[in-house]
């Protein structure tokens, strides 16, 4: 079975560039998740989906990032202008859904992005 | 809203050496517990979990049982390996949402 894509594996800009960063789920995954993880510190959820519906972007810094889900499979994480805080790795992960107990999120490999 | 302190590290351990990862949660309800790891140069990638007090969950070695009494998830392993040496994180999780990590804790396993 496939895991979760991500590309590209690296970028680098220079603040107040835009950048986009796209993931690829499991197939047959309802939910998708967008996590940063800043150097020295765990995940911490930028947004989720549910199909191609937004579940939760509380912690989404929307003056700067925006995600779509289009068709419910694919996804993007754009950030336009780029600071110098958000260089870290953006971690895309998927699961089946459901909200069964101790339902598995399975992890891409993850983008690092570095702002200069 | 839930929470998730672990141990700080690094820890730095010999080879066959017994570890333990404290991990403990604050969360409404009965949430399930997980332990994913890091290893270097990899992505995240469960390790273990439990869904119900007192379960407990294993994989490739290490050990974590929920506690509900003490709201912990303590990683243990009995005899640790060269290449266990990655990051660990514990992750409190409400069904139908995204898990609640931790800062991980890093270690380190030498010959």
């Amino acid at each position: 079975e496939a895991g979760v894509a991500q590309s590209p594996r690296y970028k680098i800009i220079e603040k107040r560039q835009s950048v986009a960063f796209w993931c690829n789920p499991i197939s047959g995954h309802a939910t998708l998740y967008w996590y940063q993880q800043i150097l020295g510190q765990g995940p911490k959820l930028l947004i989720q989906f549910q199909n191609n519906g937004v579940v939760d972007d509380s912690q989404l810094p929307k003056d700067r990032f925006s995600a779509e889900r289009l068709k419910g499979v694919d996804s993007t994480l754009k950030i336009q202008p780029a600071k110098l805080e958000d260089s870290a790795v953006y971690l895309c992960a998927s699961s089946l859904g459901s909200s069964k107990v101790g339902n598995e999120q399975f992890f891409g490999p993850g983008t690092r992005l570095t702002v200069l | 809203g839930d929470s998730v302190t672990q141990m700080e590290g690094p820890v730095t351990l010999s080879e066959e050496a017994f570890l333990t990862i404290n991990c403990t949660y604050t969360a409404t309800g009965y949430p399930s517990l997980f332990w994913y790891v890091q290893y270097p140069g990899e992505g995240l990638q469960l390790l273990l979990k439990a869904t119900k007090a007192d379960d407990k969950g294993s994989n490739k070695g290490f050990e974590a049982t929920y506690r509900k009494e003490t709201t912990s998830f303590h990683l243990e392993k009995g005899s640790v390996q060269v290449s266990d040496s990655a990051v660990y994180f514990c992750a409190p999780n409400q069904a139908g949402t995204a898990l609640i990590f931790g800062k991980g804790t890093t270690l380190s396993v030498s010959s």
